[in-house]
């Protein structure tokens, strides 16, 4: 099956600069690739996703990147804000099979 | 986005009774929901997946006796946790798909946390 690997397992960042995710997956044939937010106590949100025939996508402050050869893909998050404190999962998934395999979460504290 | 409930959202139980959580799709149609665990500080761990119409299909582990799945229409899945035990204690999260946004994507509830003493 999938596994996916994703690195740090925590980061800490100064308000306004750059968060930056890393995550690899084992799967060639997977070609879905979201990412979640989830804040404590709550279910996670979706924030941004990316298909394997995208290799860049960007909304707002988010942008995800994506390797097919080197099978990782990464989160951005620039202009760190408070808000953005929170518990952020990759995921990746092969087409028609639905099932998401998620990375173990990395926990982002934004200081003020 | 496409919005998914749970309900209830938090709930406490004695030992050897059971438990009903119940996820909706409030504003689109779910062929698909998912049902997930996860521990403190953990990652999600699926569970099953819950097709409309059809019997749930189990991932590895999981006993299918003790988590009934009921996936009666689009928009409503069950689970019921049976004869729980402080074991069972976690955090309960459903997923559903709206195919209409991508054929892989998935909307989480709220989740549910339940406590068995």
């Amino acid at each position: 099956g999938e596994n996916v690997e994703q690195h740090p397992s925590t980061l800490s960042v100064q308000e306004g600069d750059s968060a930056v995710i890393k995550c690899t997956y084992s799967d060639s044939a997977s070609n879905y690739f979201p990412w979640y937010k989830q804040e404590l106590g709550k279910g996670p949100q979706l924030i941004i996703d990316i298909r394997s025939n995208v290799g860049e996508k960007k909304d707002q402050r988010i942008a995800v990147t994506l390797n097919k050869t080197a099978k990782h893909f990464s989160l951005h998050i620039t202009e760190t804000q408070p808000e953005d404190s929170a518990v952020y999962f990759c995921a990746a998934t092969r087409f028609n099979d639905y099932k998401l395999s998620f990375g173990a979460g990395t926990t982002v504290t934004v200081r003020a | 986005g496409a919005v998914v409930s749970q309900h209830p959202s938090w709930v406490i139980c004695k030992s050897g009774t059971s438990v009903k959580i119940e996820c909706r799709s409030l504003d689109f149609q779910a062929t698909t929901m998912f049902w997930y665990r996860q521990f403190p500080k953990q990652s999600l761990m699926l569970m099953a997946t819950s097709n409309e119409g059809s019997k749930a299909t189990y991932e590895q582990g999981v006993e299918k006796d003790k988590f009934l799945i009921n996936h009666a229409s689009l928009t409503l899945s069950t689970l019921t946790v049976t004869s729980a035990h402080p074991e069972d204690s976690s955090f309960y999260i459903c997923s559903a798909r709206d195919p209409a946004r991508g054929q892989e994507t998935q909307y989480f509830g709220p989740g549910t946390r339940l406590l068995v003493l």
